[in-house]
């Protein structure tokens, strides 16, 4: 168990609706990242943050915005939500240097936009 | 070229049986690999990680990486139905977490 929770899980949302999902980690990790998961694309790179306030973009960030001011609370908000945004997001921790790059997912939070 | 490539299945194997699976990378920057499983509708967990070239065993798996290749392998003996799932192959350079790269994964069935 990684000590990471992502809510909501599921969601179904309108086009043009902002949609904020949340990550929720207990262990007081650094770094922090949502990654989304599409068929024929895998896991990719959203948005990622390594300190309270300290965020970066990934490999696929329009459209996207992100919050950290905590360091147990990641937040990722959909201003506007697309057809183009459904997808499965998963939230992911980095552990503490000496686990060599290594990151742990949480469970994933499924949206649907219609 | 895609930076890592990973064959997508699906695999089918029966129970009991080895399984193989593969990735190759271009970027010979990267110098850790890792394996993730994922089930259905579940976030993919670590399941091996190796520093640089060599083995690693854990158990009925054992990872491989031939970087004069660009190869890596996950290999899982006496594969069980409870082994079903999707495995990613993930790589990294030196650095952060943010530079990890995932294959696409491939799904693997094991026929009790």
């Amino acid at each position: 168990d990684a000590g990471i929770t992502q809510s909501p899980r599921h969601k179904v949302t309108e086009t043009g609706t902002p949609v904020t999902l949340r990550c929720h980690q207990t262990e007081n990790h650094r770094y922090m990242y949502w990654y989304r998961q599409d068929p024929g694309h895998g896991l990719r790179l959203i948005h990622y943050s390594y300190g309270v306030k300290d965020t970066d973009k990934g490999e696929v960030s329009d459209g996207y915005s992100v919050s950290r001011s905590k360091t147990e609370d990641f937040l990722l908000t959909l201003e506007s939500a697309t057809s183009s945004q459904t997808s499965v997001y998963f939230c992911a921790i980095s552990k503490p240097p000496g686990s060599g790059n290594t990151i742990y997912f949480g469970e994933g939070s499924w949206l649907t936009v219609v | 070229q895609k930076e890592v490539e990973q064959d997508p299945g699906p695999l089918s194997v029966p129970e009991g049986a080895i399984v193989s699976l593969n990735c190759t990378y271009s970027n010979s920057a990267f110098q850790y690999f890792m394996w993730y499983r994922q089930y259905s509708r579940k976030g993919p967990e670590l399941l091996m990680y190796t520093y640089s070239s060599g083995n690693k065993e854990d158990g009925r798996f054992t990872a491989q990486v031939d970087k004069s290749s660009k190869y890596i392998s996950l290999f899982i003996r006496d594969s069980q139905p409870s082994d079903s799932a999707t495995y990613l192959c993930a790589m990294t350079p030196q650095g952060g977490s943010e530079k990890l790269v995932f294959g696409k994964g491939t799904k693997l069935t094991v026929n009790p």
